[in-house]
């Protein structure tokens, strides 16, 4: 079964602090990997999405990586701000239609 | 920055009765979805949508659930008969083609069913 994990469930940092969070996937044969911001009661805002072929995109203080044979994402956050408070979700295409979510991380930046 | 809009933000509804509720994808994007997210757990695939055509469902989609594109701009998800466990943030997103562009969501669209 294609599933996505991640770990831990919640996390909390100073301001200022750079941080990584993860995401691991059982099946290596992705198409992408897309990582997602959602605020509470709110929608889903897109990060960064990384194609199988690439090892990493970059979008201002985010910076994710990939490594399909691992099956590992992570998503680093440099200089942390209360503005980052959020849950954040890794998201797989594993080659059909549909994305799979994994259950998200909630970053709290303690000011 | 083009946006996925989704209309109403939050309905309630009494078990039983049927709800619509509406998405308007970006104008240029070719494919359509549905997810939902029950409150705590994670979000989930319903259905993809694509030349007018339902192109792939989850086993949730069930015959409770149908969806359209009435006309060129609007895209619909209803559910008939509405029970508790419909009670959830549904998402719909669109993609410019499909898998490899990636997806933009709307805010979403609250259902409480009571």
């Amino acid at each position: 079964k294609q599933e996505v994990t991640q770990i831990p469930a919640a996390l909390s940092v100073p301001e200022g602090e750079n941080l990584v969070l993860n995401c691991s996937f059982t099946d290596s044969a992705i198409y992408n990997l897309q990582w997602f911001r959602q605020d509470p009661g709110k929608g889903l805002t897109s990060l960064l999405l990384i194609q199988s072929s690439q090892r990493e995109q970059t979008s201002g203080r985010l910076n994710a990586s990939l490594d399909k044979s691992s099956g590992r994402s992570t998503l680093y956050i440099a200089a942390s701000q209360p503005g980052d408070s959020a849950t954040y979700l890794c998201a797989v295409h594993f080659g059909n239609e549909k994305l799979t979510f994994g259950t998200g991380t909630r970053l709290t930046i303690i000011p | 920055e083009p946006e996925v809009t989704q209309t109403p933000s939050h309905q309630v509804t009494q078990m039983g009765q049927e709800v619509i509720l509406r998405c308007v994808p970006i104008s240029n994007h070719l494919y359509f979805y549905w997810y939902r997210q029950i409150l705590g757990q994670k979000v989930e695939f319903l259905v993809s949508f694509y030349n007018n055509e339902i192109s792939e469902k989850s086993e949730i989609f069930d015959d409770q659930f149908s969806v359209e594109r009435p006309d060129g701009s609007n895209f619909t998800l209803k559910i008939r008969s509405t029970k508790l466990e419909d009670s959830a943030m549904y998402f719909c997103a669109s993609s410019e083609g499909g898998v490899i562009y990636g997806y933009t969501f709307g805010s979403g669209t609250r259902l409480t069913v009571v």
